[in-house]
């Protein structure tokens, strides 16, 4: 198994254009979620899925977009990029909710925008 | 509203040393209380717990949570330099499906 996969690792953009991230598990779990990382905030949960074809917000979804098309598949969309938005990004799936202790994070996608 | 916050931010201490790093809570439907180690890149699992009292161990590693106070340490025994990382906190509300991370302490651990 590749466990979760985040493309791409590093990404810079101007503000005002636009981009989606990449997320992928292949161990068929119904759990995805999109957080990111800043200094002195910690993890916050920006979008969730329970599984294909549901999705909710997080703690601070604005700005961002997602859905779920696949089990596999949980793409991040920035609609139009702001410098606020610079920070890294982790994607992380589990088997279901709840099954939190088997939570698996994504390597991270780290973006910059100017 | 600070709904989970760790302390202290940071820690520099000595191989052989014991730590005991703090996480406070408050939540209005606490499900879980979690503790990962992040080094260079995502964060790892370390514990999970529900009950309170019930200390979980894992080699020099242990944690411990208190429901009543809304607190949970976690105790790293005979430091070694392989333990600095940012130790994260994070809490499960609901039905499980949010969760809230602390800031992190910042653990260095010096020869």
């Amino acid at each position: 198994n590749a466990g979760v996969t985040q493309t791409p690792k590093f990404q810079v953009l101007k503000t005002g254009q636009s981009m989606t991230l990449q997320c992928a598990q292949d161990m068929n779990h119904e759990y995805m979620s999109w957080y990111r990382q800043d200094p002195g905030m910690g993890l916050r949960l920006i979008h969730y899925s329970v599984g294909a074809g549901i999705t909710d917000q997080g703690e601070v979804p604005n700005g961002y977009n997602v859905s779920r098309s696949t089990t596999e598949d949980f793409p991040l969309r920035l609609l139009s990029a702001a410098p606020s938005q610079t920070s890294v990004y982790f994607c992380a799936s589990s088997y279901e909710a709840g099954r939190i202790d088997t939570q698996y994070f994504g390597p991270g996608t780290r973006l910059t925008v100017l | 509203e600070d709904k989970v916050v760790q302390s202290p931010l940071s820690l520099v201490v000595h191989e052989g040393d014991t730590v005991t790093l703090n996480c406070s809570y408050e939540v209005t439907n606490f499900r879980s209380l979690l503790w990962y180690k992040q080094e260079k890149k995502a964060p790892t699992f370390l514990f999970m717990l529900t009950s309170s009292g019930i200390e979980k161990k894992s080699g020099r590693l242990s944690s411990i949570l208190d429901k009543k106070e809304l607190f949970s340490i976690l105790n790293i025994t005979a430091t070694q330099t392989g333990d600095s990382a940012i130790y994260l906190c994070a809490v499960e509300e609901g039905t499980g499906n949010q969760f809230y991370f602390g800031t992190g302490t910042s653990l260095t651990v010096i020869p």
